[in-house]
């Protein structure tokens, strides 16, 4: 059975920096892309970031590019997000979830972790 | 960016009754490469439908998805009381990958 367990998330002042995680097994992590994708509280579902299954290809929302960096270590079977210069619209569950594919372009979302809350607030 | 509308916004029905969701995108969907995923309150989305009407494994075959190009559809034939819930559309042939806003599915 395919597992996604996230965290890191927390409390976080306006332009400060945080870093989340996500432990996947399983599945074959290395074969498949890996995203975070987020929730604001109340709000609809946004894609963030995207990882290819060898780390070789990253794709980013535009509000989130420069500022956030997606990684994995495929030895550890973990994925991880890298969140700089937090804002208060940053605050959200964030998600993250496998690819079918190991390409990180034209995925779906299937399955998805239960989510780690991330609040941006002084 | 591809932008996706859902509606309603929110669709009021009784067990047994039929669904029908709408996604509309503001161009057209690359391979139909469209995404339907349920979200009950406190769960993470659970993924329905992909490529527009192929169901992903485990899901009931009262949930049908149809439709191609820029008009979609989700229908839900004789709602179960754990059909209630939140769906999204994603599309997934264009990046940025992009989600509908929800249609909410409420009991009447």
């Amino acid at each position: 059975e395919v597992q996604l367990l996230e965290s890191g998330g927390g409390l976080v002042q306006p332009g400060g920096s945080l870093r989340l995680s996500c432990a996947a097994s399983g599945f074959t992590f290395s074969s498949y892309a890996m995203s975070w994708v987020r929730q604001a509280p109340g709000k609809g579902l946004e894609w963030v970031s995207s990882i290819s299954g060898g780390s070789g290809t990253t794709y980013y929302a535009d509000s989130v590019k420069g500022r956030f960096t997606i990684s994995r270590d495929n030895s550890k079977n973990t994925l991880f997000v890298q969140m700089n210069s937090l804002k208060a619209e940053d605050t959200a569950i964030y998600y993250c979830a496998k690819g079918q594919v190991a390409a990180p372009d034209s995925i779906r979302f299937d399955p998805w972790g239960q989510g780690t809350l991330v609040t941006v607030s002084s | 960016e591809i932008v996706l509308t859902q509606s309603p916004g929110t669709l009021s029905l009784s067990p047994g009754e039929r669904a029908t969701l709408s996604c509309r995108a503001s161009q057209s969907v690359s391979n139909n490469f469209l995404a339907w995923y349920q979200q009950k309150p406190g769960q993470a989305p659970r993924l329905l439908i992909y490529v527009a009407s192929s169901r992903a494994t485990g899901i009931p075959d009262r949930f049908s998805g149809s439709g191609s190009g820029t008009d979609f559809t989700l229908t839900i034939n004789r709602l179960e009381p754990e059909d209630f819930a939140v769906y999204y559309c994603q599309q997934y042939g264009t990046s940025p990958l992009t989600f509908g806003p929800g249609t909410k599915v409420d009991i009447k």
